[in-house]
């Protein structure tokens, strides 16, 4: 089975602090995103990498940055968090086109 | 541009009954279409994909969704509902197969499913 592990289901951080969401996929795939949940938006997608080292945006970019130094391993990272940014984050990587998600980390910002 | 719409926020219907969620997209090429779905505290997992051929397609679970261009649709429907299959279910476009490039899926909003016994 594949498996895409993210790091922390549930984080609380502060205003301004410097956040890191970790995924993890088993199965040597090409292509990892990672996506925003909001209720009544659906997904939404901020970044996406399609090898290592290789990044590009998505639809909502702004106040994010990723980094992709293995083929295993996509982070997502918050320079500056700021309650907006509270919501729940998804991470999947791909397969023939199936997108194999993790569980999801749930931030709040205070 | 791609986009998809979810006709309703929230669906409840009796154990047994037919399920039907709604999928509208717009696409300016021939379009991919998805259904995933969310069970609660799980990431998404994927119900069924249409890409080309047949318009008709049978995923997970008994569901099926029907590709209609000309209403520019992708309903999800089964035939009888079970306490099971109460979770969230998204609908999702794309305007590429994956073996040409980097595949991007645009969602739509969710659609809650509940049933009632």
């Amino acid at each position: 089975d594949v498996k895409v592990t993210q790091s922390s289901r549930y984080l609380v951080k502060r205003t301004g602090e410097k956040v890191f969401l970790e995924c993890v996929q088993d199965m040597d795939h090409e292509n990892m995103f990672w996506y925003r949940q909001d209720p009544g938006l659906g997904l939404r997608l901020i970044y996406f990498s399609y090898d290592v080292k290789m990044k590009e945006k998505g639809d909502i970019p702004e106040g994010y940055s990723v980094s992709r130094e293995k083929k295993e391993r996509f982070s997502l990272i918050l320079e500056s968090a700021s309650t907006n940014q509270t919501s729940m984050y998804l991470c999947a990587s791909t397969l023939r086109g199936e997108l194999f998600f993790g569980e999801g980390s749930r931030l709040t910002v205070l | 541009a791609q986009s998809v719409t979810q006709l309703g926020s929230h669906v409840s219907v009796s154990e047994g009954a037919l399920v039907l969620l709604r999928c509208n997209y717009s696409s300016s090429v021939p379009p991919y279409l998805f259904w995933y779905v969310q069970y609660p505290n799980q990431g998404l997992q994927l119900l069924l994909k249409y890409t080309t051929g047949a318009t008709l397609v049978k995923g997970i679970n008994g569901f099926e969704a029907e590709f209609k261009k000309s209403e520019t649709s992708f309903h999800l429907t089964k035939p009888s509902a079970h306490m099971s299959d109460a979770a969230e279910y998204f609908c999702a476009v794309s305007d590429r197969e994956w073996y040409q490039g980097a595949q991007k899926l645009v969602f739509g909003q969710g659609t809650r499913l509940t049933i009632n016994p």
